[in-house]
């Protein structure tokens, strides 16, 4: 298993511009979620799903835009970088039954908007 | 604000030391949290979670123990290695329906242990 993978690894954009962060899953999991960490800080929610066709906002969405189409993917969008979007990126997944669940994380998106 | 912090943001030891860090919570309804470890350029990496029907869990080397009267949570990690070196989160759970959806993270406590 490749387990969760992030697509690309360091993006730089203008202010303005829209870009597409790729997450993926192979180990079937029905939860993902994507965070943001800035430096010194902890991750913030920014968007979840539960399961395919089903998104909810977490604690900062503005901005930021997703879907869930396949049980796999869980794209974020930016619709018009801004500085204040400069971060690095993680998704996450995990199963939402069981004993436990515990989220796997993936390498992370270093995004610097100028 | 932050619902979910640590006290403090380093805690530096000495190898085979046994080492504390703790973190408040501010939610009482939350129902599940969870510790990771963050190395430099890695995303988390899961250590240890408890419900909070439970007191006290322990892993290899780790144990977590939660005082839900005073909404405080603390890892303990035990003979502490240079390799435990890293960040440290706790995070709970602010899922509606789920547990484990929705995690609320603190800020962290860098953990660096010198030999």
């Amino acid at each position: 298993n490749a387990g969760v993978t992030q697509t690309p690894k360091f993006q730089v954009l203008k202010t303005g511009q829209s870009m597409t962060l790729q997450c993926a899953q192979d180990m079937n999991h029905e939860y993902m979620s994507w965070y943001r960490q800035d430096p010194g800080m902890g991750l913030r929610l920014i968007h979840y799903s539960v399961g395919a066709g089903i998104t909810d906002q977490g604690e900062v969405p503005n901005g930021y835009n997703v879907s869930r189409s396949t049980t796999e993917d869980f794209p974020l969008r930016l619709l018009s970088a801004a500085p204040s979007q400069t971060s690095v990126y993680f998704c996450a997944s995990s199963r939402t039954s069981g004993r436990t669940y515990e989220q796997y994380f993936g390498p992370g998106t270093r995004l610097t908007v100028t | 604000g932050e619902s979910v912090g640590l006290h403090l943001p380093t805690l530096s030891v000495q190898e085979g030391d046994n080492s504390i860090i703790n973190c408040a919570y501010s939610n009482s309804a939350s129902d599940y949290f969870i510790w990771y470890k963050q190395e430099s350029g890695k995303g988390p990496q899961f250590i240890i979670d408890i419900r909070s029907n439970m007191d006290k869990r322990q892993g290899q080397r780790v144990t977590v123990l939660l005082n839900k009267t005073v909404k405080h949570l603390s890892l303990q990690i035990a003979a502490t290695q240079p390799g435990d070196s890293a960040v440290y989160f706790c995070a709970e759970n602010r899922g509606a329906n789920q547990a484990g959806t929705a995690l609320i993270f603190g800020k962290g406590t860098t953990l660096s242990v010198s030999s």
